[in-house]
């Protein structure tokens, strides 16, 4: 079974600091990998999405994010943090055999607070 | 500019009551999709659809009802059957070909109890 775990409910980084949100997942075949981002009363803006190729993702408003196949994780990074960064993100996984995005499994999401 | 648009953003339903949820896109995407969040949770799908006049039963189908008569439009409907209702429903599309398509969202109703 699919599953996906973001193990910080909150990340706090002061403004200008590297930023990292952490994702591990479970498939068990080849995953898509995404990033999405919610502010406050919105729906999820896609980030960035892993498919094959480079371990290193690069992404919308400076984001990137790094698949590591042998941790099964997909940390979402920043180098210099910006107070209009704060939001909740959400990782999602869906095992490539399925061709349907209905088999998408979000986390929980982290919400990330950056201070000025 | 593309995008989904739903409506309303807000949303009282009163005991015993049905409400319907309005999702439009004109992204020319066939497959739509129906999520609930819920503080502290992920999303969980409700229903799908992948084509006109089709639909799937989600995670969570129980209480709700969907139609697809037009690619652009999938109205969800919390029947009186739905006991939790409170909540914040998400819609979503997506391009059927192509690897890893993301899905589009819109900015969401939030549905409450009167």
């Amino acid at each position: 079974a699919q599953s996906v775990a973001q193990p910080e409910d909150q990340v706090n980084v002061a403004e200008g600091n590297p930023l990292t949100v952490k994702c591990t997942y479970s498939v068990s075949g080849n995953p898509y990998l995404f990033w999405y981002v919610q502010y406050p009363n919105r729906g999820l803006q896609f980030l960035l999405k892993y498919i094959t190729g480079d371990n290193l993702v690069k992404g919308s408003y400076g984001f990137e994010a790094e698949f590591n196949k042998s941790q099964t994780s997909f940390h979402l990074k920043k180098p210099s943090a910006l107070v209009s960064d704060s939001a909740l993100y959400f990782c999602a996984v869906r095992d490539r055999r399925y061709s349907s995005a209905s088999k998408i499994i979000f986390g929980s999401g982290t919400r990330l607070s950056i201070r000025p | 500019d593309g995008g989904i648009t739903q409506s309303p953003k807000y949303l009282f339903r009163k005991e015993g009551q049905n409400v319907t949820l309005s999702c439009e896109q004109n992204l020319n995407h066939d497959a739509m999709y129906w999520y609930r969040q819920d503080p502290g949770q992920g999303l969980r799908l409700i229903y799908y659809s992948q084509i006109v006049n089709d639909f799937q039963k989600g995670d969570i189908a129980e209480g709700y009802s969907v139609s697809r008569e037009k690619k652009e439009s999938f109205p969800l409907t919390v029947t009186s059957a739905q006991k939790n209702p409170t909540a914040f429903y998400l819609c979503a599309s997506s391009m059927q070909t192509g690897e890893g398509q993301p899905q589009h969202f819109g900015d969401g109703t939030r549905l409450s109890i009167l």
